[in-house]
């Protein structure tokens, strides 16, 4: 089993459609918890962290539910410039390395 | 500034061919650095990790090597390339929120 899972998609979504992507993890612990954007033959950038309580940032919001090794981007009101594909990351509990899911790739229509 | 220098941004090499990749940190001294991989439409593989001069950990076992020769230089080296060692080679340096990347080198090996 992978240690972080996402699911590949694409996610096909129309221009101002709300879409969610899921990630699961593997090690219960886990402590820190990562959302990247990675545009198309670029590097990864990090979007936002993710805290236990929650967070958002603009259209962005992201969840983390430790019980089930699951964390949760949703993106409301999608914009073209929104298409890339999403890095689920999580730091590992022993120093400091990332670990990064394979991707969910989002395609925003006009 | 944490600025982080790849180069060179594409390279074609036939296999069998050495290699040599380097990328310099800018920033707080003493930064932990790191190199993955990301083989076309596949996620990010840890090759290797360093977290000071001379101090290299290898993650997978393959016919690359690296080497941390300078505090803010980082180098990834193949005696002889394979077909498989081709994709998207990216430098990354530790930081307060997760990880900065370069802009990463594009290998094509044929």
């Amino acid at each position: 089993r992978k240690e972080v899972e996402q699911d590949p998609g694409p996610f096909n979504v129309p221009e101002g459609a709300t879409v969610a992507f899921n990630c699961t993890y593997s090690n219960s612990a886990s402590q820190s918890f990562f959302w990247y954007r990675q545009d198309c033959r670029k590097e990864p950038k990090l979007l936002m962290s993710v805290y236990s309580s929650g967070n958002e940032d603009g259209r962005f919001t992201a969840q983390l539910n430790r019980a089930s090794q699951y964390i949760s981007l949703l993106i409301r009101d999608s914009k073209l410039s929104d298409s890339a594909t999403y890095l689920c990351v999580v730091r590992r509990n022993a120093g400091n390395m990332l670990t990064f899911g394979g991707g969910t790739r989002l395609m925003v229509k006009p | 500034s944490q600025t982080i220098h790849q180069w060179p941004a594409t390279l074609v090499q036939p296999v069998g061919s050495p290699l040599s990749l380097e990328c310099t940190v800018e920033g707080t001294s003493n930064p932990n650095l790191y190199w993955y991989r990301q083989a076309a439409g596949r996620g990010l593989q840890l090759l290797f990790y360093s977290i000071g001069i001379d101090q290299i950990s290898s993650e997978v076992p393959q016919n690359l090597s690296a080497s941390r020769p300078q505090d803010r230089q980082f180098i990834l080296s193949s005696k002889k390339l394979l077909l498989s060692d081709s994709g998207f080679y990216l430098c990354a340096r530790q930081d307060l929120y997760g990880y900065t990347f370069g802009s990463g080198t594009r290998l094509t090996v044929v």
